[in-house]
């Protein structure tokens, strides 16, 4: 859905290296939320937050941080990667608990 | 937690109905349940969503029963499109967001 958008869509590093996942929307939403897909297997929340000033840990929030710098705006950051992190990111949008959520079209991170 | 349980797989011909059930015992009286589709390397998308009986929109149904511990999503006449991954949700609040590992679908020709 081109109103979530997600930086980088492909990214390679390394082990120990700092690294930040970018999120944009252009729904109006208040809540948004990062998900980690594995492959095969389902979506596990990271972090979620319903305002700029209300920021949550999701199911797997360790070696993750997160930023709410506006409405539009959530970054996910893994403060030193490793190869387990190696997925698929996805950012996502609603307007409320039970709102339908709008997906990003996801962020392929690579950790050797 | 309201966790979910759906078939790993299911094979289904085109132009035939397609039912997927999904399990989730311990959902709450303020939960709803949602199901997704999922292509490959794109993010979920909406399909549908209920709280009890019946619910209808222009590509599926969703069929609650009075407990509310399970619910199916039914497709009516799939084609090769309809081949992707389908994920039940129990929504009540983000704290209780909780993805299953979904139901991959395969319509064949």
């Amino acid at each position: 859905d081109a109103d979530v958008t997600q930086t980088p869509r492909n990214r390679i590093t390394k082990t120990g290296k700092r690294i930040m996942l970018e999120c944009s929307q252009t729904k109006g939403h208040d809540r948004m939320y990062w998900y980690r897909q594995d492959p095969g297997l389902g979506l596990q929340l990271i972090y979620y937050s319903f305002d700029v000033k209300d920021i949550n840990k999701g199911e797997i929030s360790d070696g993750y941080s997160v930023s709410r710098q506006a409405q539009a705006k959530f970054s996910l950051s893994l403060e030193s990667a490793i190869p387990n992190q190696t997925a698929l990111y996805f950012c996502a949008t609603s307007d409320s608990d039970r709102g339908t959520q709008y997906f990003g079209p996801g962020t392929r991170l690579l950790v050797l | 937690l309201a966790k979910t349980t759906q078939p790993i797989s299911m094979d289904s011909y085109e132009g035939q109905e397609v039912n997927i059930t999904c399990s989730h015992n311990n959902i709450a009286t303020n939960d709803y349940i949602t199901w997704y589709q999922q292509f490959p390397s794109q993010g979920p998308r909406f399909i549908i969503q209920g709280y009890k009986t019946k619910v209808t929109n222009e590509v599926a149904s969703l069929f609650i029963p009075a407990d509310r511990k399970s619910s199916t999503l039914s497709l009516p006449r799939v084609s090769l499109s309809d081949t992707a991954v389908y994920y039940c949700l129990v929504e009540g609040s983000a704290r209780q967001l909780t993805f299953g590992s979904g139901t991959q679908l395969t319509v064949l020709p």
